[in-house]
C-alpha cells in the first residue's frame, strides 16, 4: 500500500522569499503524485500533479516539483512566495493501478511574514 | 460551472442521532470519494465509488455508510452520531478511478457532534 509523509507541520517564510516544501512517498512502483492547496474554509485545489517523464513538473501560480525516485520524494518549490501563498499544502501519492484511491500526508501549514 | 456541490455546509447533530451528506457532481465523473479531515492528521479516505454501482472501504470506514445512487451522487450517512465523528467531510471525484487525473474537491460539510 501506498503512504506519504509531510515532514513540516509548519513553515513560516518571510514574503519574497524561496520556498520548499517536502514529501516523502512509499509506493513499489512508479506512482502518481500531487501537490493540493487548501485556504481556510475552503475546499483543495490542484496544484500540480506528476505521472511519468520530465521530473521537474510545473503547476498553477508559479509552484513546480520535482520527482526524485532515488529519494522517494516529490517536493515543491517557488521562488518568490507572497502573502496570499498563506494556506495548508498537501501532497497525495496514488496507485498505477484501477479502482484504487489517492492517499494524503498530513499537510504542511505555510505563513507568510512581511 | 458548479463541479462538486456538497450539502449542508455546516451541521450540529446530538450523539446518537442519524444524518446523510449529500454530494453531486456535474462533470460526468466515473469516480466519488468521501474524506474526513482533522487537525493533524491530513485527508483520511472512508469510502469510495470507483464507478456507479461499485463502493469500497477506505482507512476509516467504520461508523459510516454510503450510496452511489447514480452517476452524480454519492452519500455518507452516519447512522448514529457520536463526538468522534465531529470533522471536516469533503467529497471529491474524478474521471477515473486509477488517480491519474486527480480529483475535484467539495467545499466541505462541518460537521460538530455534541
Amino acid at each position: 500500500a501506498q503512504s506519504v509523509t509531510q515532514p513540516d507541520i509548519h513553515i513560516t517564510v518571510s514574503e519574497g522569499a524561496s520556498l520548499e516544501l517536502r514529501c516523502n512517498y512509499s509506493y513499489g512502483a512508479t506512482p502518481y503524485l500531487f501537490w493540493y492547496v487548501q485556504s481556510p474554509g475552503q475546499g483543495l485545489q490542484l496544484l500540480l500533479k506528476y505521472f511519468s517523464g520530465d521530473t521537474l513538473v510545473q503547476g498553477i501560480k508559479g509552484f513546480e516539483a520535482e520527482f526524485k525516485r532515488s529519494q522517494s520524494s516529490f517536493n515543491q518549490m517557488k521562488p518568490s512566495v507572497h502573502w496570499s501563498d498563506a494556506a495548508e499544502y498537501f501532497c497525495a501519492v496514488g496507485a498505477n493501478q484501477a479502482g484504487t484511491a489517492l492517499i494524503f500526508g498530513k499537510g504542511t501549514t505555510l505563513s507568510v511574514s512581511s | 460551472n458548479a463541479g462538486v456541490t456538497q450539502t449542508p455546509k455546516f451541521q450540529v447533530l446530538k450523539t446518537g442521532q442519524s444524518m446523510t451528506l449529500q454530494c453531486a457532481q456535474d462533470m460526468n465523473h466515473n469516480s466519488m470519494y468521501w474524506y474526513r479531515q482533522d487537525p493533524g492528521m491530513g485527508l483520511r479516505l472512508i469510502y469510495y465509488s470507483a464507478s456507479e454501482g461499485t463502493t469500497d472501504k477506505g482507512e476509516v470506514p467504520n461508523g459510516y455508510n454510503v450510496s452511489r445512487l447514480n452517476k452524480r451522487e454519492f452519500s455518507l450517512r452516519l447512522e448514529s452520531a457520536a463526538p468522534s465523528q465531529t470533522s471536516v467531510y469533503f467529497c471529491a471525484s474524478s474521471e477515473d478511478a486509477g488517480s491519474f487525473y486527480g480529483y475535484t474537491f467539495g467545499s466541505g460539510t462541518r460537521l460538530t457532534v455534541v
